[in-house]
């Protein structure tokens, strides 16, 4: 069974652009969540998906936002880039049998650098 | 806000050496997970447990939660240079917490041969 796949493993940007991350779950899993990883702050959950709704968020600004599609991939979209913004990017799969057990399962991660 | 302590930050050993990783919190979890990540890679998941005062072994690691679901601890027994890697511990808190689990700052494990 294939893992999860983030695409694409690195971008660099500039402030002010905007960019779009991709994310395929492991086959059969539904739900999607979304980290952001930083060596200051660790690891900060930004939102999460299931069945193309977004059923929760975190503390993030608006410029993070993402969707999902039909086949569960997702993608997020981070707009007006900022230099705070450079970090390793998690997407993470679950196939969400009960929220107290939450498994997931991780990607490589998407590391993006604003310059 | 739900917060977790992850102590110690770093830790480095011989290999041989055992070693104990804590994960505290003031706040109660329905499970609490461990990871461990490597440089480049997203965290995989090493053990979860759900019941207060469950112990769970995995070959020479062992993992407790706590009997009031608020901690938790890693124990490596005769580190190899293998185990080096990021370890996380992350809670969930169950209820409408879709996807989101609440991770501790991580502890940097290094094993010298």
């Amino acid at each position: 069974k294939a893992g999860v796949t983030q695409t694409p493993r690195y971008l660099i940007k500039t402030r002010g652009q905007q960019v779009t991350l991709s994310c395929s779950p492991i086959s059969g899993h539904r739900s999607v969540s979304w980290y952001q990883q930083t060596p200051g702050q660790g690891l900060q959950f930004l939102f999460e998906y299931f069945s193309e709704t977004q059923r929760n968020k975190g503390n993030f600004p608006g410029r993070f936002s993402g969707r999902q599609f039909s086949n569960s991939r997702s993608e997020m979209n981070v707009s007006t880039l900022e230099l705070g913004d450079s970090a390793l990017y998690l997407c993470a799969s679950s196939a969400y049998r009960a929220v107290s057990n939450e498994k997931l399962f991780f990607g490589s991660g998407t590391q993006l650098s604003v310059l | 806000t739900q917060l977790l302590e992850q102590s110690p930050q770093f830790l480095s050993i011989q290999e041989g050496e055992n070693l104990t990783v804590y994960c505290n919190s003031s706040s109660v979890f329905s499970s609490l997970q461990w990871y461990r990540q490597e440089p480049g890679e997203g965290p995989v998941l090493l053990v979860t447990v759900v019941t207060g005062g469950e112990v769970k072994k995995l070959k020479r690691l062992t993992f407790q939660f706590g009997d009031a679901r608020k901690d938790s601890s890693l124990h490596i027994t005769a580190a190899q240079t293998g185990d080096t890697g990021l370890y996380l511990c992350a809670g969930a808190s169950g209820g409408t917490s879709y996807g989101k689990l609440t991770f501790g700052q991580g502890t940097i494990l290094t094993v010298h041969p």
